[in-house]
Protein backbone atom coordinates (compact mmCIF):
# COMPACT_ATOMS: atom_id res chain seq x y z
CA UNK A 1 0.00 0.00 0.00
CA UNK A 2 1.52 3.72 -0.95
CA UNK A 3 -1.29 5.43 -0.59
CA UNK A 4 -1.24 8.60 1.23
CA UNK A 5 -5.05 9.96 1.45
CA UNK A 6 -5.74 13.65 1.85
CA UNK A 7 -8.89 15.29 2.94
CA UNK A 8 -10.90 17.29 1.24
CA UNK A 9 -10.33 17.46 -2.04
CA UNK A 10 -11.62 21.08 -2.52
CA UNK A 11 -11.89 23.45 -0.28
CA UNK A 12 -13.37 26.98 -0.56
CA UNK A 13 -12.87 29.43 2.03
CA UNK A 14 -13.44 32.70 3.03
CA UNK A 15 -10.73 34.99 4.62
CA UNK A 16 -11.70 35.38 7.95
CA UNK A 17 -12.32 31.51 7.96
CA UNK A 18 -10.73 28.93 9.58
CA UNK A 19 -10.08 25.61 8.05
CA UNK A 20 -8.23 22.15 8.05
CA UNK A 21 -6.25 19.87 5.51
CA UNK A 22 -5.97 16.31 6.81
CA UNK A 23 -3.35 13.70 5.70
CA UNK A 24 -2.83 9.97 6.55
CA UNK A 25 -0.57 7.24 5.56
CA UNK A 26 -0.37 3.87 6.96
CA UNK A 27 2.83 2.66 5.26
CA UNK A 28 5.03 3.28 8.75
CA UNK A 29 6.91 6.23 7.27
CA UNK A 30 8.36 8.67 9.66
CA UNK A 31 8.87 11.43 7.80
CA UNK A 32 5.78 13.70 6.53
CA UNK A 33 5.79 16.76 4.64
CA UNK A 34 3.00 19.31 3.28
CA UNK A 35 3.63 21.24 -0.12
CA UNK A 36 2.24 24.13 -1.60
CA UNK A 37 1.80 23.98 -5.38
CA UNK A 38 0.93 27.16 -7.75
CA UNK A 39 -0.42 26.46 -11.80
CA UNK A 40 2.23 25.12 -13.92
CA UNK A 41 4.65 26.15 -10.91
CA UNK A 42 6.63 22.58 -8.39
CA UNK A 43 5.44 21.90 -5.41
CA UNK A 44 7.05 24.05 -3.07
CA UNK A 45 8.21 22.59 0.70
CA UNK A 46 6.42 23.93 3.46
CA UNK A 47 6.74 21.74 6.30
CA UNK A 48 8.81 18.65 6.85
CA UNK A 49 7.97 16.98 10.18
CA UNK A 50 10.86 14.17 11.18
CA UNK A 51 9.55 11.56 13.81
CA UNK A 52 6.32 13.74 15.06
CA UNK A 53 8.22 16.54 15.26
CA UNK A 54 8.68 19.54 13.37
CA UNK A 55 12.18 20.05 11.53
CA UNK A 56 11.91 21.61 8.96
CA UNK A 57 9.42 25.13 8.34
CA UNK A 58 10.93 27.27 4.80
CA UNK A 59 9.96 30.54 6.47
CA UNK A 60 6.44 29.83 6.05
CA UNK A 61 3.62 32.80 7.06
CA UNK A 62 2.04 32.04 10.81
CA UNK A 63 -1.59 31.77 9.27
CA UNK A 64 -0.62 28.44 7.95
CA UNK A 65 -0.12 26.21 10.93
CA UNK A 66 1.08 22.58 10.65
CA UNK A 67 0.05 20.09 13.56
CA UNK A 68 1.01 15.93 13.79
CA UNK A 69 -1.18 14.31 16.03
CA UNK A 70 0.35 11.08 15.42
CA UNK A 71 3.04 8.65 13.14
CA UNK A 72 0.08 8.42 10.55
CA UNK A 73 -1.68 11.52 10.39
CA UNK A 74 -0.72 15.24 9.72
CA UNK A 75 -2.75 18.21 9.37
CA UNK A 76 -2.63 22.04 8.18
CA UNK A 77 -4.81 24.60 10.46
CA UNK A 78 -5.64 27.26 8.00
CA UNK A 79 -6.69 31.04 9.33
CA UNK A 80 -7.44 34.02 7.63
CA UNK A 81 -5.83 33.10 4.65
CA UNK A 82 -5.49 35.52 1.29
CA UNK A 83 -6.41 35.46 -2.09
CA UNK A 84 -2.75 34.26 -3.24
CA UNK A 85 -2.72 31.44 -0.85
CA UNK A 86 -5.19 29.57 -3.22
CA UNK A 87 -3.59 26.42 -4.47
CA UNK A 88 -3.04 22.60 -4.88
CA UNK A 89 -1.81 21.83 -1.06
CA UNK A 90 0.24 18.38 -1.20
CA UNK A 91 0.79 15.99 1.49
CA UNK A 92 3.55 13.23 0.76
CA UNK A 93 5.79 10.85 3.06
CA UNK A 94 8.96 8.94 2.86
CA UNK A 95 10.88 6.45 5.44
CA UNK A 96 12.61 9.37 6.66
CA UNK A 97 15.57 9.31 8.78
CA UNK A 98 18.09 8.94 6.21
CA UNK A 99 16.69 5.93 4.75
CA UNK A 100 14.57 7.95 1.96
CA UNK A 101 14.64 5.91 -1.07
CA UNK A 102 10.76 7.30 -2.43
CA UNK A 103 8.51 9.54 -1.31
CA UNK A 104 4.81 9.57 -1.97
CA UNK A 105 1.69 12.36 -2.24
CA UNK A 106 -1.44 12.20 -1.84
CA UNK A 107 -4.06 13.95 -4.71
CA UNK A 108 -4.10 17.23 -2.71
CA UNK A 109 -6.54 19.82 -2.00
CA UNK A 110 -7.10 22.41 -4.09
CA UNK A 111 -7.94 25.07 -1.83
CA UNK A 112 -9.40 28.68 -2.96
CA UNK A 113 -9.59 31.35 -0.79
CA UNK A 114 -12.42 33.90 -1.95
CA UNK B 1 22.64 25.73 -2.07
CA UNK B 2 19.77 22.82 -2.87
CA UNK B 3 18.31 24.09 -6.59
CA UNK B 4 18.37 21.71 -9.48
CA UNK B 5 18.39 22.62 -13.65
CA UNK B 6 15.83 21.03 -15.90
CA UNK B 7 15.07 21.93 -19.50
CA UNK B 8 11.18 23.62 -19.43
CA UNK B 9 9.79 21.88 -22.52
CA UNK B 10 11.11 18.83 -24.47
CA UNK B 11 9.15 17.40 -27.46
CA UNK B 12 9.42 13.94 -29.42
CA UNK B 13 7.50 11.80 -31.80
CA UNK B 14 5.53 8.78 -30.06
CA UNK B 15 7.71 5.68 -30.21
CA UNK B 16 10.66 7.46 -29.65
CA UNK B 17 12.93 7.89 -26.66
CA UNK B 18 13.52 10.86 -25.12
CA UNK B 19 15.97 11.90 -22.32
CA UNK B 20 15.47 14.64 -19.77
CA UNK B 21 18.08 15.90 -17.79
CA UNK B 22 19.05 17.64 -14.42
CA UNK B 23 21.45 18.94 -12.39
CA UNK B 24 22.14 19.56 -8.80
CA UNK B 25 23.77 21.70 -6.05
CA UNK B 26 25.09 18.64 -3.92
CA UNK B 27 25.22 19.82 -0.50
CA UNK B 28 23.49 17.83 1.71
CA UNK B 29 22.56 15.66 -1.12
CA UNK B 30 21.80 11.70 -0.54
CA UNK B 31 19.63 10.69 -3.81
CA UNK B 32 17.65 12.06 -6.60
CA UNK B 33 14.26 11.11 -7.66
CA UNK B 34 11.55 11.45 -10.31
CA UNK B 35 8.05 12.51 -10.63
CA UNK B 36 5.19 12.78 -13.32
CA UNK B 37 2.55 14.88 -13.07
CA UNK B 38 -0.49 14.99 -15.35
CA UNK B 39 -2.29 18.60 -15.54
CA UNK B 40 -4.77 18.53 -12.80
CA UNK B 41 -3.28 15.78 -11.04
CA UNK B 42 -0.70 14.90 -7.71
CA UNK B 43 3.28 13.92 -8.46
CA UNK B 44 3.47 10.21 -9.50
CA UNK B 45 6.71 8.56 -8.06
CA UNK B 46 8.60 7.14 -10.56
CA UNK B 47 12.03 5.99 -9.76
CA UNK B 48 14.69 7.09 -7.25
CA UNK B 49 18.47 6.70 -7.18
CA UNK B 50 21.43 7.03 -4.62
CA UNK B 51 23.88 5.59 -6.17
CA UNK B 52 26.19 5.73 -9.33
CA UNK B 53 24.73 4.51 -12.68
CA UNK B 54 21.10 3.23 -14.24
CA UNK B 55 17.71 1.90 -12.89
CA UNK B 56 15.32 0.52 -14.88
CA UNK B 57 11.25 0.50 -14.36
CA UNK B 58 9.57 -1.07 -17.13
CA UNK B 59 9.91 1.78 -20.22
CA UNK B 60 11.32 4.61 -17.80
CA UNK B 61 15.18 4.37 -16.26
CA UNK B 62 16.75 6.67 -14.19
CA UNK B 63 20.67 7.45 -14.23
CA UNK B 64 22.82 9.30 -11.51
CA UNK B 65 26.60 10.09 -11.57
CA UNK B 66 27.14 11.89 -7.99
CA UNK B 67 30.48 13.08 -9.46
CA UNK B 68 29.00 15.16 -11.78
CA UNK B 69 26.15 16.09 -9.89
CA UNK B 70 23.75 15.16 -12.82
CA UNK B 71 21.05 12.37 -13.41
CA UNK B 72 18.47 11.81 -16.32
CA UNK B 73 15.26 10.10 -16.82
CA UNK B 74 15.30 8.17 -20.01
CA UNK B 75 11.33 7.62 -21.61
CA UNK B 76 11.15 4.84 -24.01
CA UNK B 77 8.50 3.77 -26.84
CA UNK B 78 7.08 7.25 -25.48
CA UNK B 79 2.76 7.11 -25.79
CA UNK B 80 0.44 10.14 -26.18
CA UNK B 81 -0.47 9.43 -22.12
CA UNK B 82 3.18 10.47 -21.02
CA UNK B 83 2.88 13.91 -21.54
CA UNK B 84 2.90 15.23 -18.53
CA UNK B 85 5.74 17.08 -16.81
CA UNK B 86 8.09 15.55 -15.20
CA UNK B 87 10.25 16.76 -12.23
CA UNK B 88 13.33 15.65 -10.56
CA UNK B 89 13.51 16.14 -6.94
CA UNK B 90 16.89 16.11 -4.36
CA UNK B 91 16.35 13.96 -1.05
CA UNK B 92 18.38 15.77 0.98
CA UNK B 93 20.29 13.70 4.51
CA UNK B 94 17.67 15.97 6.52
CA UNK B 95 14.88 14.33 4.94
CA UNK B 96 14.24 17.79 3.02
CA UNK B 97 12.89 16.78 -0.93
CA UNK B 98 13.24 19.65 -2.89
CA UNK B 99 11.55 19.88 -6.70
CA UNK B 100 13.58 21.19 -10.09
CA UNK B 101 11.45 23.77 -11.80
CA UNK B 102 9.99 20.89 -13.98
CA UNK B 103 9.75 19.33 -17.78
CA UNK B 104 6.87 19.47 -19.58
CA UNK B 105 7.10 16.82 -22.01
CA UNK B 106 5.10 17.45 -25.37
CA UNK B 107 4.71 14.24 -27.91
CA UNK B 108 3.51 14.24 -31.25
CA UNK B 109 1.41 11.35 -33.27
Amino acid sequence: DTEVTQTPKHLVMGMTNKKSLKCEQHMGHRAMYWYKQKAKKPPELMFVYSYEKLSINESVPSRFSPECPNSSLLNLHLHALQPEDSALYLCASSPGQGRNTEAFFGQGTRLTVV
Amino acid sequence: GQSLEQPSEVTAVEGAIVQINCTYQTSGFYGLSWYQQHDGGAPTFLSYNALDGLEETGRFSSFLSRSDSYGYLLLQELQMKDSASYFCARFGRDDKIIFGKGTRLHILP
